[in-house]
């Protein structure tokens, strides 16, 4: 069974950073990208960065750019996000997300953990 | 950036009547076009891919069409666990989705 697991999240004033994780099984975890998509509290859905299965390439929404960085070690099936210089329009829910196509981005996403809440304080 | 526009933005639809749901595309995005399922509280889910592709354990009640700018998700017959918000994404240039259309009791 795939199964995506968050953590991390919490609250943090405007200037601060925070490392969010999660953790995969179920799967052939240096096969798929992985993606990165937040929501911010009673708003749609945002993606916000995506990391091949090899973890050799990334990519980053505009907004994001320069001040968060993906990450993963394939040997722990485990995903990073390190987000620098928060803001309060970075608070949101952040779920990981598996791609349904192996080796492929962009893709569907076809498992997505349950979220952890980032909470920037202004 | 592709602009994905979902109407309506509401849908009240009895239990067992059949739900149409539209997304647009602001240019062609082929067939690389999800849907996705999100109930209060949850993830979103992923029913149908490549346009009308449905994903894995979504029951045949769930149908998706159309290609370039123009997609429907058709729901059946609806049950009372179909009650939610439903989102289109695209994924021909990176991911963008559209605003939701809820579906909601009659």
């Amino acid at each position: 069974e795939v199964q995506l697991l968050e953590s991390g999240g919490g609250l943090v004033q405007s200037g601060g950073s925070l490392r969010l994780s999660c953790t995969a099984s179920g799967f052939t975890f240096s096969r798929y990208a992985i993606t990165w998509v937040r929501q911010a509290p009673g708003k749609g859905l945002e993606w916000v960065s995506v990391i091949s299965g090899s973890g050799a390439s990334t990519y980053y929404t505009d907004s994001v750019e320069g001040r968060f960085t993906i990450s993963k070690d394939n040997s722990r099936n485990t995903l990073y996000l390190q987000m620098n210089s928060l803001r309060a329009e970075d608070t949101a829910i952040y779920y990981c997300a598996k791609a349904v196509e192996m080796a492929t981005i962009p893709s569907g996403l076809d498992y997505w953990g349950q979220g952890t809440l980032v909470t920037v304080s202004s | 950036e592709i602009v994905m526009t979902q109407s309506p933005a509401t849908l009240s639809v009895s239990p067992g009547e059949r739900a149409a749901l539209s997304c647009r595309a602001s240019q062609s995005v082929r067939s690389k076009l999800a849907w996705y399922q999100q109930k209060p509280g949850q993830a979103p889910r992923l029913l149908i891919y490549g346009a009308s592709t449905r994903a894995t354990g979504i029951p045949a009640r769930f149908s998706g069409s159309g290609s370039g700018t123009e997609f429907t998700l058709t729901i059946s017959s609806l049950q009372s666990e179909d009650f939610a918000v439903y989102y289109c994404q695209q994924y021909e240039i990176w991911w963008t989705f559209g605003q939701g259309t809820k579906v909601e009791i009659k």
